[in-house]
């Protein structure tokens, strides 16, 4: 069975930084890409940041761009969202998700919170 | 970028009802769509992928037909379990892009 855990959600102030983690566990971690998709309260989803299997290849929504990094550990089946320079509008809900021969699997999400 | 839109925003309707919902995208993108039902506080349950594979689980009342640029999801007889916001989802290239949902309620 597929499971996807985030983990390190928290309340920060605007300009900090907070790191996402995702534990993957159920299917070859390695094989496929991950992605982290956010929805903001009483929003819609956003799609934020995807990365290949190998970890080569990286791919950032525009408003994301040059401040957040993902990455992942496939020796530890984890994936990770560094955020930098959080802004208000960083508030979400994120969730790590991947998609396996079409079909897409998503955790439960983790809670981001940038208010001072 | 490829824009998704989906109508209606909303819609109001009764159990047993067949409902469709309708997605499309700016640009042909194959059937690289994807289908995506969420309620209040909990994470999407994806429904359907390929823009009419249904997944595996989910009830064969909900499905998906379409290519290229327009592409619906059909619920055959509503149930009250049914009543949530539903997402489509092109995964044709990045960046990756939904539409704007689709809210059914309660008649």
């Amino acid at each position: 069975e597929v499971r996807l855990l985030e983990s390190g959600g928290n309340l920060v102030q605007p300009g900090g930084s907070l790191r996402l983690s995702c534990a993957a566990s159920g299917f070859t971690f390695s094989t496929y890409e991950m992605t982290w998709v956010r929805q903001a309260p009483g929003k819609g989803l956003e799609w934020v940041s995807t990365i290949s299997g190998s970890g080569a290849r990286t791919y950032y929504a525009d408003s994301v761009k040059g401040r957040f990094t993902i990455s992942r550990d496939n020796s530890k089946n984890r994936l990770d969202l560094q955020m930098n320079s959080l802004r208000a509008e960083d508030t979400a809900v994120y969730y790590c998700t991947n998609r396996i021969v079409g079909v897409s699997y998503w955790g439960q999400g983790t809670l981001v919170i940038v208010s001072s | 970028d490829i824009q998704m839109t989906q109508s209606p925003s909303s819609l109001s309707a009764s159990v047993g009802d067949r409902v469709t919902i309708t997605c499309r995208a700016s640009q042909g993108i194959g059937n690289n769509l994807a289908w995506y039902q969420q309620k209040p506080g909990k994470a999407p349950k994806s429904l359907i992928y390929g823009a009419s594979r249904v997944q595996s689980g989910v009830p064969s009342k909900f499905s998906g037909s379409g290519s290229g640029t327009d592409f619906t999801l059909t619920i055959s007889s509503l149930q009250p379990e049914d009543f949530a916001t539903y997402y489509c989802q092109q995964y044709a290239t990045y960046p990756l892009t939904f539409g704007p949902g689709t809210t059914v309620d309660i008649k």
